[in-house]
């Protein structure tokens, strides 16, 4: 048990539909990201929280999608308007301290389906 | 977005068996890590590397950071059958950037 817990697991969606995905890490936890994973391929960067700012988001992250940490807990994952192409394995990551060693605590990821 | 190299992409070998990868970046990294990820589950981390020229052991795992910075590499000795899935290498550009940039992955298959 890494202490991140993502919700729903899977979901299956019809194109053009919203979703949102929800990601819980445990207190300690004041460092949360949300990396996107597509088939065959590895982790990739979409955004940071430090508590509840976020810091930094990266160019993978369209206008369709929008990321929360309200509280500096929990976090969601928004995604508008989802296209095909947004099938992936979406995985939220945790950790603590100050600065960033690279160490992180993944959640089991939350498996998007668009048809 | 930038993925780093790593080779082989997949391995078929034998229980008992020794492991060895590589993970290759055409930029400079300053932190090296290995995660490993099962199927249906989150990468899990094995090994962080800090320091160029860095040898750090894990039980049978051992990887190194290379002394250009722009690789490193991971053994596995004496293969299990709970050694089979997917290892990522992983790398931060500096020491407290956010965006940890990962591998292509090497699937490690056991055949029985």
């Amino acid at each position: 048990d890494t202490g991140v817990s993502q919700d729903p697991r899977h979901k299956i969606t019809k194109r053009g539909q919203n979703v949102t995905f929800r990601c819980d890490p445990i207190s300690e936890h004041n460092r949360l990201y949300w990396y996107r994973q597509t088939l065959g391929q590895g982790p990739e960067f979409l955004t940071y929280f430090q508590n509840e700012a976020q810091l930094e988001k990266s160019r993978l992250l369209s206008d369709r999608f929008s990321a929360e940490r309200p509280k500096g807990s929990f976090s969601t994952l928004e995604i508008q308007r989802t296209e095909q192409g947004d099938s992936a394995m979406y995985l939220c990551a945790a950790t603590s301290g100050s600065v960033n060693t690279g160490e992180l605590f993944f959640g089991e990821g939350s498996r998007l389906t668009v048809l | 977005g930038q993925q780093l190299n790593q080779s082989p992409q997949s391995m078929f070998i034998q229980e008992g068996e020794d492991v060895s990868m590589n993970c290759t970046s055409s930029s400079i990294f300053n932190t090296w890590l290995w995660y490993k990820q099962d199927p249906g589950e989150g990468p899990v981390l094995l090994i962080a590397l800090y320091k160029a020229g860095e040898l750090t052991s894990n039980g049978r795992l051992t990887a190194q950071f290379g002394i250009t910075r722009k690789d490193s590499f991971l053994n596995i000795s004496a293969s299990i059958p709970s050694d089979v899935g997917i290892y990522f290498c992983a790398g931060l550009a500096n020491f407290g950037n956010e965006k940890l940039t990962f591998g292509t992955g090497t699937r490690l298959t056991i055949i029985p």
